[in-house]
């Protein structure tokens, strides 16, 4: 159980276009969904939070604008990246979490974004 | 201010011997802390928790304890196996599935056959 995919896996494009990367809880319905991204040999820093049906909560520094994050059922979300620049090539993993007490996020296996 | 610290960017241990994984905190408003293992690009895999009201979580080969006193949780692997070679990320939170996870920076175990 508690089963997170994320689509794609990896994905090259070119500065100035949108990326959409999915989110999918499978076997659970999902209230909280977060955004991560990961730097090279450092840790998950986090970006947004998102609950099904309102607005995502973004931590300082991350352009909302930018990074356009929807919750539209409990077992979806998404990022999109804006006009992505090659400083925005990282590694970008979902959790979601089913809201219980407890605090335990499931994670999706990531995906790989490079920008040309 | 990092809320979560994991001091040691490294461990290697051989095969069959314990692998002791050391987590500091700093932030006394959290009360459930858990363990993720990651394998370079793939997302963390939850391995264990423990909540605040318990100093110690066991399951299979997988031990966590935790000192509220000293901010300290540490998470035990015995015996040691090669495919426990991975990064380990602690993570701290308010107990509430809706909270985001505060993450150390991951310690890299390598277990030597």
């Amino acid at each position: 159980g508690a089963v997170v995919s994320q689509h794609p896996s990896w994905v090259i494009c070119k500065s100035g276009t949108s990326v959409k990367i999915e989110c999918r809880s499978l076997d659970f319905q999902a209230t909280t969904m977060f955004w991560y991204r990961q730097f090279p040999k450092q840790s998950l820093m986090l970006m947004a939070t998102s609950n099904e049906g309102s607005k995502a909560t973004y931590e300082q520094g991350v352009e909302k604008d930018k990074f356009l994050i929807n919750h539209a059922s409990l077992t979806l979300s998404t990022l999109t990246v804006t006009s992505a620049h090659p400083e925005d090539s990282s590694f970008y993993i979902c959790s979601a979490s089913w809201g219980g007490g407890g605090g335990e996020q499931y994670f999706g296996p990531g995906t790989r974004l490079t920008v040309t | 201010d990092q809320q979560v610290k994991q001091n040691s960017p490294s461990l290697s241990v051989q095969e069959g011997r314990i692998s002791i994984l050391n987590c500091d905190y700093t932030n006394s408003m959290f009360d459930y802390f858990l363990w993720y293992k990651k394998y370079p690009a793939e997302g963390p895999t939850f391995l264990i928790s423990i909540s605040s009201i318990k100093d110690k979580n066991e399951d299979g080969r997988f031990t966590v304890f935790l000192n509220k006193s000293a901010k300290h949780l540490s998470l035990h692997i015995v015996p040691s196996q090669p495919g426990d070679s991975a990064v380990y990320f602690c993570a701290a939170s308010r107990n509430s599935g809706n909270t985001p996870l505060v993450f150390g920076k991951g310690t890299r175990l390598s277990v030597i056959a």
